[in-house]
Parts: C-alpha cells; sequence; structure tokens
C-alpha cells in the first residue's frame, strides 16, 4: 500500500480540466518536503513532470499545473489532449521511513 | 544527462543477479542514484538509494536486508543485486538520478525486465 494516496483513475473530455489528488502526511508532504510529479506512457519509463511543487521542467506546457497545501498536493491539466492519457504518479519524501515515498499512481483516461 | 541500464534477465529461483545502471553527461559523484521497482500492472515503489561519492546507502524498509545497492563511480555505475533471487522479485526495475539538495527524480533509465521463473 503506497504511502501516498491518489485515486485509481480520472477522466475528461478533451479540452476539460482535470486534477489529481495525493495525500500524505505530517511526515512527509505536510512537512518540509516538497513534492514531485511524474508521467509514465505504457511501455515506457517515468518522466518528471513537475518538481519542487509546482516547477516545470524545460519543455512541459504550461496547462501543466501543480500546487501543495497541507498534507495534500494536487496536479491540475487543462485543455486536456488525448496526448496527456497516461498514468500520474506523485512523489515526497518521508521522515519516518527516511526515504522517498510516492502515491499509488492515477491513470487519466481522455474521453 | 541520461541513465543507461543493463538488459532484461531470466533467471531460476535462488539464483544470484546484479543489474547496472551507467550514468553519462554528468559528474557521476555529485548525485544520488535510486532504485525503483515496479511489478506488472502496479505503482512505482522506491528501493533504496546510494552516494556515489561515499557510497552510502539507505533503503526502504521493505526492500532492507533483499537487495545490495552498490556504485563503482571509476566507471559511473551503480548496481542492484540479488544474492538469491524469488519468483516475487519478478519486476521492471528502474534507476534514477536524484540530487543531493533535492529530492526529485530526473531523468529514469530505460529500465530492466527481472523474470524469475523455474
Amino acid at each position: 500500500q503506497a504511502v501516498l494516496t491518489q485515486p485509481p483513475s480520472v477522466s475528461g473530455a478533451p479540452g476539460q480540466r482535470v486534477t489529481i489528488s495525493c495525500t500524505g502526511s505530517s511526515s512527509n508532504i505536510g512537512s518540509v518536503y516538497d513534492v514531485h510529479w511524474y508521467r509514465q506512457f505504457p511501455g515506457t519509463a517515468p518522466k518528471l513532470l513537475i518538481y519542487g511543487n509546482n516547477n516545470r521542467p524545460s519543455g512541459v506546457p504550461d496547462r501543466i499545473s501543480a500546487s501543495k497545501s497541507g498534507t495534500s498536493a494536487s496536479l491540475a491539466i487543462t485543455g486536456l489532449q488525448a496526448e496527456d492519457e497516461a498514468d500520474y504518479y506523485c512523489q515526497s519524501y518521508d521522515s519516518s521511513l527516511s526515504g522517498v515515498v510516492f502515491g499509488g499512481g492515477t491513470k487519466l483516461t481522455v474521453l | 544527462v541520461q541513465l543507461v541500464q543493463s538488459g532484461a534477465e531470466v533467471k531460476k529461483p535462488g539464483e544470484s543477479l546484479r543489474i547496472s545502471c551507467k550514468g553519462s553527461g554528468y559528474t557521476f559523484s555529485h548525485y544520488w542514484i535510486s532504485w525503483v521497482r515496479q511489478m506488472p500492472g502496479k505503482g512505482l515503489e522506491w528501493m533504496g538509494r546510494i552516494d556515489p561519492g561515499d557510497s552510502y546507502t539507505n533503503y526502504s524498509p521493505s526492500f532492507q536486508g533483499h537487495v545490495t545497492i552498490s556504485v563503482d563511480k571509476s566507471v559511473s555505475t551503480a548496481y542492484l543485486q540479488w544474492r538469491s533471487l524469488k519468483a516475487s522479485d519478478s519486476a521492471l526495475y528502474y534507476c534514477a538520478r536524484q540530487s543531493i539538495s533535492g529530492t526529485d527524480l530526473d531523468p529514469w533509465g530505460q529500465g530492466s525486465l527481472v523474470t524469475v521463473s523455474s
């Protein structure tokens, strides 16, 4: 069972806005540790999508954004496109476990 | 900057195995290397990490004692090793670079598929 909790699936029509939540606790997201997000297409390695809570690496479009508040974080994708269909994972660090922790992953389906 | 992992492996239960992850395009000793497991159809699980500078390691409690992470910085390569494989070790294993000053993982290797079957 993953330390961070994500919904197993979300869906939206092209052009719509979807959000993916990531809930943790006081030893990870609720502490000083950043939240990062990854996207994984079938058969490929995960790729960093958001780092440091709300920063986009070069090449990630600004219709993808993220935020962190308290013990939760969320990823938002606006102007949904077919190419956004993938699995999304949140990640942080946990002081109790002294290590990296992931969410269970969310499958985004574009209807 | 890239991480290139060793190829797919097919092993029998009880056999040993070491897979590798070679970094290039950056100063290898300046970044941690983490290993992440992904079982078939499942999510990402962090296994542990190593500081190539001094070979310091820390492991997830779920993997402590089951695997060994090591490094040879002379060839910019990190390793993940099993002494006695089990069928439940069948999975895709990724290495990823982690900044010493941060916790994000970027980039990732292409993955090494390990199949353990009698």
